[in-house]
């Protein structure tokens, strides 16, 4: 498997447009997570799906941001307008379904840096 | 809701162990504690897991103390390659409350 996919791996826009960030999960995997890394704020959970139904939103940020999953093998992030302190690195990650105990091991893409100028 | 906090940085040479702690005082009883190592420009990646006592796998091993307040990541005789970032994680898949580190920058010296 090719891992976690993400596209684009590099994104400038200007402020007030709108930014839609991929991911393609493992094949297999029932949960996906999107992420976002600032060197202020870390690596902070933004939303979580699980069989593609979306389980906590509450780490997004704002109205702004909006995050789906149509089907088990495709999400996006969308930011919508885009605003300067919006730039950041953004991951995809997915796992297998919780088997009940432990913490499943998340496997990350390689990430989207956003730059909003 | 548990915090988790661990050293900024620290620094080792080549085939030294280094241990790098995390604390985590209010840790509920389902969660677990994950460390994930990053280098510049990838994703975080799984090293290893526990619950309690000692877990160890073919790259490390995770101390975890009967309190489970506190764990600590052992990297035996460390290489240059294993300069990178190492972030712990709290948590459980039960609710996905997932904590994670700040991060330790771990520089490893020739």
């Amino acid at each position: 498997d090719a891992g976690v996919i993400q596209s684009p791996r590099h994104e400038v826009t200007e402020m007030g447009q709108e930014v839609t960030l991929r991911c393609k999960p493992i094949s297999g995997h029932n949960s996906l997570f999107w992420y976002r890394q600032t060197m202020m704020r870390g690596l902070e959970l933004l939303i979580y799906f699980n069989n593609n139904v979306p389980i906590d939103d509450s780490g997004m940020p704002e109205d702004r941001f909006s995050a789906k999953m149509p089907n088990a093998s495709f999400s996006t992030l969308k930011i919508q307008p885009s605003e300067p302190r919006d730039s950041a690195v953004y991951f995809c990650a997915s796992s297998l379904a919780w088997a009940g105990q432990g913490m499943n091991i998340q496997y990350f893409g390689a990430g989207t840096r956003l730059s909003v100028l | 809701l548990a915090k988790t906090t661990q050293p900024i940085s620290m620094d080792s040479y080549e085939g030294q162990e280094v241990n790098i702690t995390c604390s985590h005082n209010n840790i509920a009883t389902n969660d677990y504690i994950t460390w994930y190592q990053q280098f510049p420009s990838q994703g975080p990646r799984f090293i290893i897991q526990g619950y309690k006592t000692k877990v160890t796998n073919e790259v490390a091993s995770l101390f975890i103390p009967a309190d489970r307040k506190s764990s600590t990541l052992s990297l035996p005789r460390v290489s240059l390659s294993d300069t990178a970032v190492y972030y712990c994680l709290v948590g459980s898949g039960s609710n996905y409350q997932l904590i994670w580190g700040a991060g330790t920058k771990l520089i490893i010296k020739p």
